[in-house]
């Protein structure tokens, strides 16, 4: 009964490559996330997807796209996959709260590596 | 940029000393949340301190903010060398998105 849960967990791949990550919550919440965590373990947002709605985009190359087919799910599709976009990508959820209560559940990771 | 600024950058102490964490951002900070990372999972919500608030506590774990409300720090007492983690301070916007520091690496050494 894992709340948010993104596969694949590990993901080995050839630049030029196009690959997609899958997440899906299992807590009722409006708001997905999608970020990154590069070498120097620093997490930058990528996107924010409240009840269907892109919210967010942070500078983010137009080669990545999430895809949100109902509000459960939000998968990160990567085309033309760049040595650089090697990092763990992290799916989180929330749901707003108000006087900024709002906490976020995180799944476990999917390492992608692009050689 | 909206990222938060933690130092240190890396901490390693002996098992039963206090870790203390600061976390600042070039703006005020409202609500902070910090969290916990084990090497190789996801990030585990630890503690929320709102605006109004100047300490929190919740177990070992004590956040407390300085009068400039620049800055908060996360003090874990009585360290175990299982509280050995990577440790973020999140600010969250308007847009109810969450914006992490840079993250401080604790070692416990039993």
């Amino acid at each position: 009964d894992t709340a948010v849960s993104q596969t694949p967990k590990y993901l080995v791949t050839q630049m030029g490559n196009d690959k997609s990550i899958k997440c899906e919550q299992n807590l009722g919440h409006d708001t997905m996330y999608w970020y990154k965590q590069d070498s120097k373990k620093f997490l930058k947002i990528m996107f924010s997807y409240n009840n269907k709605e892109l919210i967010i985009n942070e500078t983010v190359p137009n080669r990545f796209s999430p895809k949100s087919p109902d509000k459960a799910h939000l998968n990160l599709h990567i085309n033309s996959l760049e040595l650089g976009d090697s990092a763990v990508y992290f799916c989180a959820s929330s749901q707003p709260r108000t006087g900024g209560r709002t906490e976020a559940f995180f799944g476990q990771g999917t390492r992608l590596t692009v050689v | 940029s909206q990222q938060g600024e933690e130092d240190p950058q890396a901490l390693s102490i002996q098992e039963g000393e206090n870790a203390t964490m600061n976390c600042s951002y070039k703006t005020s900070i409202n609500n902070l949340q910090w969290y916990r990372q084990n090497s190789g999972r996801g990030l585990v919500h630890l503690i929320l301190i709102r605006s109004n608030e100047r300490e929190k506590h919740s177990g070992r774990l004590r956040v407390t903010l300085d009068t400039s409300k620049k800055s908060r720090s996360l003090l874990i007492t009585a360290s175990r060398a299982a509280d050995t983690a990577s440790y973020f301070c999140a600010r969250l916007t308007g847009a109810n998105n969450l914006f992490f520091g840079t993250g401080t690496r604790l070692t416990v050494i039993p």
